[in-house]
């Protein structure tokens, strides 16, 4: 148990609909990072967010976005959903956004887009 | 650019055998490197990672790893398989100015009674 976690764990939704996806960090990791894990494929970095700020985003539409709270708990929304964001989203807590600082994931949130 | 390419998308192995997971990464830079494990169903759990303290790096479930510069390598072993060795493994790859981690595509592992 990495002490993050996800919600929800499934999630159903048709096609030009919004998602919302959260995450609760591990208890003071300062850093969240969201993650798309479509099926037979690595991770793709999405963005991260470090003391509410973005730090970085990855090579995804602005239909995804984020945020994160004072609590350092995060949100990934995405809207006008399409078949192809069907995957695992994982969002991964880190103590700084520095190179030798380890993610720890959570579970992941499973998106089926009809 | 930096990448990282695991070699073999599925290895077997037979229980009690050696296991050797390969990746070579790309990058400009001396990196960090991690192995993560992921399980059916599940997020992916830090095996191990070489932060430039130490070569061969050890890791849990009697895992370990050895950063070869020379040959931009990081593979994985483990002396002796067990069957709860049994899942998805990835190597990824990280700068030290970033949060960026970097994935290679994974190599599913079997074992076999």
């Amino acid at each position: 148990e990495t002490g993050v976690t996800q919600s929800p764990t499934h999630l159903i939704k048709t096609r030009g609909q919004q998602v919302t996806l959260r995450c609760s960090s591990q208890s003071g990791h300062n850093t969240v990072s969201w993650y798309q894990q479509a099926l037979g494929q690595g991770p793709q970095f999405i963005f991260q967010y470090y003391r509410e700020e973005e730090n970085g985003r990855g090579n995804f539409p602005p239909r995804f976005s984020g945020l994160q709270f004072p609590n350092y708990s995060s949100e990934l929304n995405v809207n006008a959903l399409e078949l192809d964001d069907s995957a695992l989203y994982l969002c991964a807590s880190s103590l700084g956004r520095e190179g030798q600082e380890t993610q720890y994931f959570g579970p992941g949130t499973r998106l089926l887009v009809l | 650019a930096q990448s990282v390419t695991q070699l073999g998308s599925h290895v077997s192995v037979s229980e009690g055998a050696l296991v050797l997971l390969r990746c070579n990464y790309s990058s400009s830079v001396p990196p960090y490197l991690f192995w993560y494990v992921q399980y059916p169903n599940q997020g992916l759990q830090l095996l191990l990672k070489y932060t430039s303290a130490a070569t061969l790096v050890k890791g849990i479930n009697g895992f370990e790893a050895e950063f070869k510069k020379s040959e931009t390598s990081f593979h994985l072993t483990k002396p002796s398989a067990h069957m709860s060795d049994a899942a998805e493994y990835f190597c990824a790859v990280k700068l030290s100015n970033t949060g960026k981690l970097i994935f290679g595509q994974g190599t599913t592992l079997q074992v076999k009674p």
